[in-house]
């Protein structure tokens, strides 16, 4: 069973600090891993897409991501009010067709 | 880019009607389409895979001859909720995959919301 887990939250952050969320997924075929934004009654939007061991940095986000510990995680710089929302952990496999999503952690910036 | 569009945003209709939802991929073609339900403060939840020129598949637990889909082109699938009921109430999402080599990105459309009276 693919799995991908998430810390549901709230996880809350003072503005200007850095949120660091966490995702573990239990396929060890997975080769895609993405961060999605979702903001209440919106769809998901992509904000980081990452293949490769490793950080990978895009303005004030970075996705890290470790196979071997099958983890991957997105930090967010300085924090503000607006990044508050449910952020999606996704992963998918090489032969998949699917991605699968995890739950979601809700992000909350105190202002 | 990678645009994805949807109509209607919002739609209401009476119990036992059908209801069709159009998802665009407005700037690339899309091989593959994927149609999810949200309900309130619930995870995204995979209904079907469709691709273009074959017959989508479903989900477990989900009704394909309740929630008919029809991937005509790269650039367009549409979902009709058949004799809709107040339980099919909900927030219909769809995201499409660029054809071609790609690292399986998926975009959303911004959503339909559906409400059955």
């Amino acid at each position: 069973q693919k799995e991908v887990e998430q810390n549901s939250g709230p996880l809350s952050v003072p503005e200007g600090a850095i949120a660091s969320l966490n995702c573990t997924y239990s396929d060890r075929g997975s080769q895609s891993f993405f961060w999605y934004r979702q903001y209440s009654g919106k769809s998901p939007e992509l904000i980081m897409s990452i293949y490769s061991n490793g950080d990978k940095e895009d303005g004030r986000f970075t996705a890290q991501l470790n196979k071997a510990s099958q983890y991957v995680s997105l930090l967010i710089r300085d924090s503000q009010p607006s990044d508050s929302a449910t952020y999606l952990c996704a992963v998918n496999g090489v032969r998949d067709d699917k991605i699968i999503f995890g739950k979601g952690t809700r992000l909350h910036i105190l202002p | 880019g990678a645009v994805v569009s949807q109509h209607p945003s919002r739609v209401i209709c009476k119990s036992g009607t059908s209801v069709k939802i159009e998802c665009r991929s407005l700037d690339f073609q899309a091989t593959t389409m994927f149609w999810y339900r949200q309900f309130p403060k619930q995870s995204l939840m995979l209904m079907a895979t469709s691709n273009e020129g074959s017959k989508a598949t479903y989900e477990q637990g989900v009704e394909k001859d309740k929630f008919l889909i029809n991937h005509a082109s790269l650039t367009l699938s549409t979902l009709t909720v058949t004799s809709a009921h107040p339980e099919d109430s909900s927030f219909y999402i769809c995201s499409a995959r660029e054809a071609g080599p790609t690292y399986n990105e998926q975009f959303f459309g911004p959503g339909t919301r559906l409400t059955v009276l």
